[in-house]
């Protein structure tokens, strides 16, 4: 079965370093998603992804948060300058789009961001 | 935007009770209502969802049911077994645009030998 594929699995940076994670989203998909767990909380949305632009942003996604596809399979997500609260696991999700059940997103398993 | 609360953030039951865990969302504009599973360290699965249009669906030992008027929607557990034991997650989403899902804050189910 196809599957949303993350690297890395876990990443550790000084503060005001440069992050980038990386998904390899289901290849037929069209919406891509990212959002963030911080440990023991809720999923929280940070930005949806269609048609090479940004259709929707989270608070949480400010000025230091950017996202890109560059090759057409690749998505990423860039943090400028980590602080510690950025530390959390970030998922990357798409889907097909359409009706259903193209609603349905599927995740990938996460790259734990460490930040000290 | 949309706002999902869910209860209990903690709930315990005997192995082969049943667990019921519940949802209130704000935007009656949601119609969509999917159900996640999480165990430690891994991503959200999808276990169940239901549509607005559906008041109830079932697979097997878990069930959905949804009150459009009221805004709740409840997820069922019967016969509860060991593996069920993780976080579950229930979330909104509005379909149509970019379908983003809005999650509740979780509920961890242990399942008591």
């Amino acid at each position: 079965e196809p599957e949303v594929t993350q690297t890395p699995s876990h990443q550790v940076t000084q503060m005001g370093q440069e992050v980038i994670l990386r998904c390899v989203p289901i290849s037929n998909h069209l919406y891509f998603y990212w959002y963030r767990q911080i440990l023991g909380q809720k999923v929280e949305f940070l930005v949806s992804f269609y048609n090479n632009e940004i259709s929707e942003k989270s608070e949480i996604f400010d000025d230091q948060f950017s996202v890109e596809r560059p090759d057409g399979s690749n998505f990423t997500l860039k943090i400028r300058s980590t602080k510690l609260e950025d530390s959390a696991m970030y998922f990357c999700a798409s889907r097909t789009g359409g009706g259903p059940p193209g609603n349905t997103i599927y995740f990938g398993e996460g790259s734990w961001l460490t930040v000290v | 935007g949309e706002n999902v609360e869910q209860h209990p953030s903690t709930l315990s039951v005997q192995e082969g009770d049943s667990a019921v865990i519940k949802c209130t969302y704000s935007d009656s504009a949601s119609n969509y209502f999917p159900w996640y599973k999480q165990e430690l360290g891994k991503r959200p699965q999808l276990i169940i969802d239901i549509r607005s249009n559906v008041g109830e669906k079932k697979d097997q030992r878990i069930a959905v049911t949804l009150n459009k008027t009221a805004k709740h929607f409840s997820l069922h557990i019967t016969e509860t077994q060991p593996e069920d034991s993780a976080v579950y997650f229930c979330a909104a989403s509005i379909q149509g645009g970019d379908d983003k899902i809005i999650f509740g804050k979780g509920t961890r189910l242990h399942i008591l030998p």
